[in-house]
């Protein structure tokens, strides 16, 4: 069973600060997927980034970044130049490539961003 | 259009009531999922459809009935729910090939049984 782990619940940040988001995960498939999702309060959740675990390079989009650590199970999501709409629930998930397309996500990590 | 759309946006019905929630897709995507979210909670995935065909069945309990008319349209019957089945029920979409694809959620249709 695919489990994954966020250890923060709450994280704070200064606009145009960089803040990293912790996400641990345990599966024993050595083919699956990451993803960072962000849920903005009263708004739609939406994808911020993916990585595919056969893959050794960091995904990045613009200000977002992953460091991903297969050896260690470890997957954090680091938001560089901080902005207010940043502010929201940022969950990890992970799915097996099954053809199931299952997303196991984390409990959360809530980002607080002050100007 | 990147748009999922649910209806209705808010809903209280009592523990006798029957209703329905919808769910609604045109990205041409093949696989149709319906999720409970409880408060500060993740969501909880519930059900799957693929190719209109009910791929996932979490264990959900029998008083939800999920529907998938065509490949665009997602239904979610309601019936003799209780108090713990409030919580925001989310639709989400996606392609449905060979490795994993973005899924894009609604904006949920917020429940409450009373």
């Amino acid at each position: 069973a695919q489990t994954v782990t966020q250890s923060q619940p709450e994280m704070s940040v200064q606009e145009a600060e960089t803040v990293t988001l912790s996400c641990t995960y345990d599966t024993s498939e050595s083919d699956y997927y990451l993803f960072w999702y962000k849920q903005p309060p009263s708004r739609q959740m939406i994808l911020v980034i993916r990585q595919e675990a056969y893959k050794q390079q960091n995904a990045t989009e613009n200000r977002f970044s992953v460091n991903f650590q297969k050896a260690a199970k470890s997957f954090s999501l680091k938001i560089s130049d901080s902005q207010l709409g940043d502010a929201a629930m940022y969950f990890c998930a992970s799915e097996l490539n099954t053809g199931f397309q299952k997303l196991v996500f984390g409990t959360g990590t809530r980002l607080l961003v002050s100007p | 259009d990147t748009e999922v759309t649910q209806t209705p946006k808010h809903l209280v019905m009592g523990m006798t009531n029957k209703k329905s929630l919808k769910c609604e897709q045109h990205m041409g995507h093949r696989a149709m999922y319906w999720y409970k979210q409880k408060a500060k909670k993740p969501p909880e995935l519930m059900f799957v459809y693929s190719y209109e065909k009910l791929s996932i069945n979490e264990s959900v309990p029998s008083r939800f009935s999920p529907e998938c008319p065509n490949s665009s349209l997602l239904n979610l019957h309601l019936h003799a729910l209780q108090p713990e089945d409030s919580a925001l029920y989310l639709c989400a979409s996606s392609q449905n090939r060979e490795g994993s694809y973005e899924q894009y959620f609604g904006p949920g249709t917020r429940l409450t049984v009373t």
